[in-house]
């Protein structure tokens, strides 16, 4: 199956740092990508939509200047955590979708804590 | 609420036992997929099934579609303790600008 890399896989920063998460579909062009969420014990929520060479399409309720989404090739998306706070610690995760986005792939997650 | 419902939320039974699992959605679907999380973890991808199909099998696994109900059941077969995990549904709409949105999920726990 097609492969999503995630990375990294975990990462600690300091409040008030930026911290990057790459995704890289690895053997598929990625024409869209999506951004995940996790709180401990809950559910997957959708933060943004990002298609390749456009503007990413955030969620109610995300902030688009705290969650930089970047989307600049078929191959990688990136999401910047701004200013980093300990309430962004959480799960994320990333998926992509090929051409008429019939069937998603994900990431191995990455766990952010804000200390 | 952009997610769909799961039920139970929790479940707990006896190894060997199966396992039922409800999930319900809000939209036209083009495809719905299963999902496991061990603790911590990333997702595996258990099955996906299409909205043209009702049934579908794998292994111990068996996931029903109703697109009229909007809903759609995992079951496991056989549990053992390693089944022990988080389940997520994750619905997929028909346009190029669809949404994945999962489930709420449900904490299934294997006892020995």
């Amino acid at each position: 199956g097609a492969v999503v890399s995630q990375h990294p896989s975990w990462v600690i920063c300091k409040s008030g740092t930026s911290v990057k998460i790459e995704c890289r579909s690895l053997d598929f062009q990625a024409t869209t990508m999506f951004w995940y969420r996790q709180f401990p014990k809950q559910s997957l929520m959708l933060m943004a939509t990002s298609n390749e060479g456009s503007k990413a399409t955030y969620e109610q309720g995300v902030e688009k200047d705290k969650f930089l989404i970047n989307h600049a090739s078929l191959t990688l998306s990136t999401l910047t955590v701004t200013s980093a706070h300990p309430e962004d610690s959480s799960f994320y995760i990333c998926s992509a979708s090929t051409s008429g986005n019939t069937e998603a792939f994900f990431g191995q997650g990455t766990r952010l804590t804000v200390v | 609420s952009q997610q769909g419902e799961e039920d139970p939320q929790a479940l707990s039974i006896q190894e060997g036992e199966n396992a039922t699992m409800n999930c319900s959605y809000k939209t036209s679907i083009n495809n719905l997929q299963w999902y496991r999380q061990n603790s911590g973890r990333g997702l595996v991808h258990l099955i996906l099934i299409r909205s043209n199909e009702r049934e579908k099998h794998s292994g111990r696994l068996r996931v029903t579609l109703d697109t009229s109900k909007k809903s759609s059941s995992l079951l496991i077969t056989a549990s053992r303790a390693a089944d022990t995990a988080s389940y997520f549904c994750a619905s997929l709409g028909y346009s190029s600008a669809s949404k994945i949105i999962f489930g709420s999920g449900t904490r299934l726990s294997i006892r020995p």
